[in-house]
């Protein structure tokens, strides 16, 4: 049962136009989304995250939107550069006592080409 | 302030066979989580630590297992290894403060079994 969905297993861009990465979810009870991305060969790195509260965060080039009554998120880069071609990773969380594990999406491969 | 370390980087083992593997999480965090990474099948969660009790548990066989030692390093055990158990074992380290915190992520374990 994959609460966290990424649909899109590849997604290639050209340098310099945008990059919009999707993500849906199933569990109604998540409140916090993030995103990281992933270098081969490396661990993944938190790129930028959302609270349920908001719809909107903005870092840089970096842009989430959460759209609660679809479920639905998405990542943007403006303007896509070479360096982001990774693997982009959407997790959700459950509020708890205490911490909570995130649950992840399979990913999404990006790949900027020049 | 060093990042998360993962020992070894990489392993061969023989199916049968059991296997330990080590994370030192950022100084000062207290929450180490254990993940595994195979392909197409984006980061499943195995299970979490804090204060050397296990707080959260995914849908993982008996056969993995962990603990979490009093200065927050923590090791995971991986007994009668089956090849399905080849794969990136992610650890990752949070700090304890406030919910939904983002976790970073070490390098990773490569097990291979053969």
């Amino acid at each position: 049962d994959q609460q966290v969905k990424q649909n899109s297993p590849s997604l290639s861009v050209q340098e310099g136009r945008i990059s919009i990465l999707n993500c849906d979810y199933t569990n109604s009870m998540f409140d916090y989304f993030l995103w990281y991305k992933k270098y081969p060969a490396e661990g993944p790195t938190f790129l930028i995250s959302i609270s349920s509260i908001k719809d909107k965060n903005e870092d840089g080039r970096f842009t989430v939107f959460l759209n609660k009554s679809a479920k639905h998120l998405s990542l943007h880069i403006v303007p896509s550069q070479p360096g982001d071609s990774a693997v982009y990773f959407c997790a959700a969380s459950v509020p708890n006592s205490g911490n909570t594990p995130l649950v992840f999406g399979k990913g999404t491969r990006l790949s900027v080409i020049a | 302030k060093a990042g998360v370390t993962q020992t070894p980087r990489y392993l061969i083992k023989t199916r049968g066979q059991q296997v330990t593997l080590s994370c030192s999480p950022i100084s000062g965090h207290r929450s180490v989580s254990w993940y595994q990474q195979t392909p197409g099948q984006g980061l499943q969660f195995l299970f979490e630590y804090f204060s050397e009790t296990q707080r959260n548990k995914g849908n993982f066989p008996g056969r993995f297992s962990g603990r979490q030692f009093s200065n927050s390093r923590s090791e995971m055990n991986v007994s009668t290894l089956e090849l399905g158990d080849s794969a990136l074992y992610l650890c990752a380290s949070s700090w304890e403060g406030q919910l939904n915190t983002e976790a970073f992520f070490g390098q990773g374990t490569r097990l291979t079994v053969v």
